[in-house]
């Protein structure tokens, strides 16, 4: 069954620090892997997303998110954090056909807290 | 482009009531996704609809049910409202189906308190 972890369901930083969101999935084939973005009060917004095209995909507002096949992950970084940052991020995987129409698999959840 | 649109965004109900939620996609958009938002499941897919067929479903009781117009344009219903049906409800367009790599964009919900 296709599942998404993410490690830590709070992370706090300090501004300009670095901003680590640790994101694993479990599958047997390739996945197309998400990361979301959730402000108070607000749907998801795409931050950036892997189609197997580039290990490494940059995405908005400064993260990027690194797939390593070996380790099943997909984590999300930013080399430092800014106040704005702070809200909700969710991973989220798809795969391709069967009964994948239209059907994202989110993980829990990690909310971002960013300290002055 | 306007966005992914959701009416109306706060709705209150007591059990036993049914509800009706809107979700009009963006421009040229044709797949259409449904997502429960609680704090304790977190997000679960509902279904999707794509040129009005409904393509996939989640794992969730009849109750739960939905629709997809000729414009696209989306409906989902739930009868018998329990109080676990208290939940944020997303609704989340992309240009096509079928295509797992598809972006989902999502509108803003639709609140929904289970008195």
């Amino acid at each position: 069954a296709q599942s998404v972890t993410q490690l830590g369901s709070h992370v706090s930083v300090s501004e300009g620090a670095l901003v680590l969101l640790r994101c694993n999935y479990s599958s047997s084939v390739p996945p197309y892997l998400f990361w979301y973005v959730q402000y108070p009060n607000q749907g998801l917004q795409l931050l950036l997303k892997y189609t197997s095209a580039a290990t490494l995909v940059k995405g908005i507002n400064g993260f990027e998110a690194e797939f390593k096949k070996s380790e099943t992950s997909f984590h999300l970084t930013k080399p430092s954090a800014h106040m704005s940052d702070a809200a909700e991020y969710f991973c989220a995987v798809s795969y391709a056909g069967g009964t994948s129409y239209g059907k994202l698999t989110f993980g829990q959840g990690t909310i971002l807290t960013v300290h002055p | 482009k306007a966005g992914v649109t959701q009416t109306p965004r706060y709705l209150i109900k007591t059990r036993g009531q049914q509800v009706t939620l809107s979700c009009s996609p963006i421009s040229g958009h044709r797949s259409v996704s449904w997502y429960q938002q609680t704090p304790g499941q977190g997000l679960q897919f509902l279904f999707e609809y794509f040129s009005e067929t409904q393509r996939n479903k989640g794992n969730f009781p009849g109750r739960f049910s939905g629709r997809q117009f000729s414009n696209s344009r989306s409906e989902m219903n739930v009868s018998t409202l329990e109080l676990g049906d208290s939940a944020l409800y997303l609704c989340a367009s992309s240009f096509t189906s079928g295509r797992s790599d598809n972006e989902q964009f999502f509108g803003p919900g639709t609140r929904l308190t289970v008195l």
